[in-house]
Parts: structure tokens; C-alpha cells; sequence
């Protein structure tokens, strides 16, 4: 079945520090891959999203670039702030195969900002 | 456009009582998805409806159950409450998935349930 196997934290950078968080999937279809991200005492917010290879998504500063050959989704970002202290989850939907419409979640990443 | 409103925030509950659980999604999305965040366990897919009827369904035991109303709106009910129930419960909606491929779903705030 499909899996996401994402980076595990948690992960404390000092602020304008470069971020990456390694996100791997597992997938028998033509996945779409999503970042959410998860504020405290929150629900989850879509951050960015790609539906096919070599797609990249990006919002906020972050980026990811779906790469098929290596079944890779890795979120980036240049320089961050505190206020992007959360909980990072990577996740895939097979949105082509008609009945799986659900999305499979890695574990999240908690990530920490220091001013 | 106001986004995917859940109800209530918080709830406790002890052992086998039942519970509901409702959510609104977009306003012109059709489809509603449930997940339970678990301390420990993740994000699990529960339930997913689309126009009124149980599309996709996840590992879990049939005392998890829900319904979608005609004004797209759902509720998740949870009978014979067991203290590994207690978690975060996330409702979303999407636009129709059979109509518009590759759409996002998005998710509302949240119930979080106490089971003592």
C-alpha cells in the first residue's frame, strides 16, 4: 500500500538558518504530494502541494520539487523565522485511482526556531 | 469564504458513552473526510462521504461511523468509548474529486476528545 516516510524530528535551527525536511513515498499509482503544516492547538493547513513529476510547489518561502526517480518530495526554505515553528507533514493522495480518496500522512516533523 | 468548521472543540467522555462529532465543510466542496491524530499513532484516515454516501473507509472498528447530510455537512459518531479513542479528531472537505482531479483537502481545527 502507500507510505510516506518522512525525516524524524524534531529539528531546532536558529532563525535565517536554510531548512530541509526529507520526505520519501511509497505509492502503486500517480500520487499527488502535499506539505501541511500543523500550528499549535490547530488543524492542519495545506502549505503547498504537486500532482506530477518534477513539479514544483511552493508558498510561503518553501518549496518542494516532486522527483519521481527517487520518490522524493523534500521541503526547503531558504531563511526562517520563529512563526514558522510548527508541525511539518508530508503526505500523498492517488487521486487517479477512483475509491482512494484519502490522504496517507508520514509522522510530522516538529520544527523549532530560536530567535 | 469561511473555511471547515468543527463542533465541539473539546469533549470528554469516559468509557463506553457514545459521542458526535460534526463538521461543516467549504462552502462548495462535496466531500468530507475524517482522520483521527493520535497521540503517538499519527495521522489515520478514517472516513471519506461524497455526495451523501460512504466512499473509502479506513482500519477501523464499525463502532466508528458516520453520516453526510444533504447540505454536504457530516457527523462522526463514535460509540462504546474506549480510553484509546482519546485523540484529535480532523474533519476536511474537498471540492467533488470525480469532477476536479488533484484537489487539495482542507481541514478544519478540530475535536479533541478525552476519554477518562
Amino acid at each position: 500500500g502507500d507510505s510516506v516516510t518522512q525525516m524524524e524530528g524534531p529539528v531546532t535551527l536558529s532563525e535565517e538558518a536554510f531548512l530541509t525536511i526529507n520526505c520519501t513515498y511509497t505509492a502503486t499509482g500517480y500520487p499527488s504530494l502535499f506539505w501541511y503544516v500543523q500550528y499549535p492547538g490547530e488543524g492542519l493547513q495545506l502549505l503547498l502541494k504537486a500532482t506530477k513529476a518534477d513539479d514544483k510547489g511552493s508558498n510561503k518561502g518553501f518549496e518542494a520539487t516532486y522527483r519521481k526517480e527517487t520518490t522524493s518530495f523534500h521541503l526547503e526554505k531558504g531563511s526562517v523565522q520563529v512563526s514558522d515553528s510548527a508541525v511539518y507533514f508530508c503526505a500523498l493522495s492517488d487521486q487517479r485511482n477512483f475509491g482512494n480518496e484519502k490522504l496517507t500522512f508520514g509522522t510530522g516533523t516538529r520544527l523549532t526556531i530560536i530567535p | 469564504e469561511a473555511g471547515v468548521t468543527q463542533s465541539p472543540t473539546h469533549l470528554i467522555k469516559t468509557r463506553g458513552q457514545q459521542v458526535t462529532l460534526r463538521c461543516s465543510p467549504i462552502s462548495g466542496h462535496t466531500s468530507v473526510y475524517w482522520y483521527q491524530q493520535a497521540l503517538g499513532l499519527g495521522l489515520q484516515f478514517l472516513l471519506w462521504y461524497d455526495e451523501g454516501e460512504e466512499r473509502n473507509r479506513g482500519n477501523f472498528p464499525p463502532r466508528f461511523s458516520g453520516r453526510q447530510f444533504p447540505n454536504y455537512s457530516s457527523e462522526l459518531n463514535v460509540n462504546a468509548l474506549e480510553l484509546e479513542d482519546s485523540a484529535l479528531y480532523l474533519c476536511a472537505s474537498s471540492e467533488d474529486p470525480f469532477l476536479y482531479s488533484n484537489q487539495p483537502q482542507h481541514f478544519g481545527d478540530g475535536t479533541r476528545l478525552s476519554i477518562l
